[in-house]
């Protein structure tokens, strides 16, 4: 039982170029997220998926796009990368369960760096 | 100023110490608090879960909420080296996914 899987794990960009991440649950859970960890700003969310079908900004969505191709998949794509975006990129997930406890499960990271 | 502040410490300690991890904050909207571990180079993973004000215990970990002070604490009795991890604090208006603000992180490492 995989739970979240991201991938790449690791990615260095010069300025301008593209790329997008992937990530897959195979927990059957509905809601989907795409967070952001830069030192001492703690987990910031940029877009989430409530739904199949869903997709929603969060706090810091600008230079970012998602697409929720399935129930299992929500891929982040950065359009044209700024050093700025250089950070560690969490995708996470949450069930039905999550309306009582909050829980979200996290994969173990993209580490992305823009030149 | 950060809705959720959070010492970002290293806090480090001997094994068997009582560990005090604390945050702040400034909305008094939020109901739902929660700390989650996170081991070096892996995703953050929930620890404990409380709503609204008082203490909830689950083994060695004790989260204390006090609302009126808007403070919230994550005590770890007889602590161990395989405690050490950053442990952020999360809290929300709601339990939904996307309302969770989180706090920096406090690292904390127990030494042998």
């Amino acid at each position: 039982n995989a739970g979240v899987t991201q991938t790449p794990k690791f990615q260095v960009l010069k300025t301008g170029q593209s790329m997008t991440l992937q990530c897959a649950q195979d927990m059957n859970h509905n809601s989907m997220y795409w967070y952001r960890q830069d030192p001492g700003m703690g987990l910031r969310l940029i877009y989430y998926s409530a739904s199949e079908g869903t997709t929603d900004k969060g706090e810091v969505p600008n230079g970012y796009n998602v697409s929720r191709l399935n129930k299992r998949e929500f891929s982040l794509r950065l359009e044209s990368a700024a050093p700025s975006q250089t950070s560690v990129y969490f995708c996470a997930s949450s069930g039905w369960l999550a309306q009582n406890t909050g829980e979200l499960f996290f994969g173990e990271g993209s580490r992305l760096t823009v030149l | 100023q950060k809705e959720v502040e959070q010492d970002p410490g290293p806090l480090s300690v001997p094994e068997g110490a009582i560990v005090s991890l604390n945050c702040t904050y400034s909305n008094s909207a939020f109901q739902y608090f929660m700390w989650y571990r996170q081991y070096s180079r892996k995703g953050p993973e929930l620890l404990m879960y409380t709503y609204s004000s008082g203490n909830k215990e689950d083994g060695r970990f004790t989260a204390q909420v006090d609302k009126s002070s808007k403070y919230i604490s994550l005590f770890i009795r007889d602590s161990q080296p395989s405690d050490s991890a950053t442990y952020l604090c999360a809290m929300s208006p709601s339990y939904a996914g996307n309302m969770l603000t989180f706090g920096g992180g406090t690292r904390l490492m127990v030494k042998p």
